[in-house]
């Protein structure tokens, strides 16, 4: 099974600053699907960005763009000019061409002072 | 258009009790799955479904049970409740392979088991 790590628990950014957070994943497979989620305190999963493995080409979504490094089997989220709104949990997630769900990271959680 | 709708938002049981939570999508979208959310462990796939009478345990199953009748439902059911069961229970579904979109999420379930 594919297996998702995200290993910064906890991040900690100023606004307007930017960060980024990290997720390693483990496939044997060549053609995938990579994401981002936003989990604020509401508790809803929110998509952040998506990225298709076989594109060279980095995502990005205004403030949110990723570092998808295939051969490292990287996938990296960077945020910038940082805001208040944007502290939450964030989790990257794994989707092979043929399965059927998506397997998460652990998350990160991501505080922005002032 | 709802999206994907879950009920109850919280509950409360006694162990050994069972309970059905219910899922419903009104976007035609024919994957669909139950993953649960505990601190520290990410979201992990319980049971996933890719269209009505076809479903499939995921990676934590014990203890659940599902169905998919219609294209819109996917109750998920707890036979006898066990205070390990005490979680946030989300459902998911894609119009698609889940890689094509990502999920569109309900809004969760926070069950706690006494």
């Amino acid at each position: 099974a594919q297996t998702v790590t995200q290993s910064q628990p906890e991040m900690s950014v100023q606004e307007a600053e930017t960060v980024t957070l990290s997720c390693t994943y483990d496939t044997s497979e060549s053609d995938y699907y990579l994401f981002w989620y936003k989990q604020p305190p509401s508790r809803q999963m929110i998509l952040v960005i998506r990225q298709e493995a076989y594109k060279q080409q980095n995502a990005t979504e205004n403030r949110f763009s990723v570092n998808f490094q295939k051969a490292a089997k990287s996938f990296s989220l960077k945020i910038s000019d940082s805001q208040l709104g944007d502290a939450a949990m964030y989790f990257c997630a794994y989707n092979s061409n043929s399965g059927y769900a998506l397997n998460f990271g652990k998350g990160t959680s991501l505080l922005v002072t002032p | 258009n709802a999206g994907v709708t879950q009920t109850p938002k919280f509950q409360v049981l006694k162990t050994g009790q069972s309970m059905t939570l219910q899922c419903a999508q009104d976007m035609n979208h024919e994957y669909m799955s139950w993953y649960r959310q505990d601190p520290g462990m990410g979201l992990r796939l319980i049971h996933y479904s890719v269209g009505a009478g076809i479903t499939d345990q995921g990676e934590v199953p014990n203890g659940y049970n599902v169905s998919r009748s219609t294209t819109e439902d996917f109750p998920l059911r707890l036979l006898s409740a066990a205070p390990s069961q005490t979680s946030v229970y989300f459902c998911a579904s894609s119009y698609g392979p889940v890689g094509s979109r990502g999920y569109t999420f309900g809004s969760g379930t926070r069950l706690t088991v006494v």
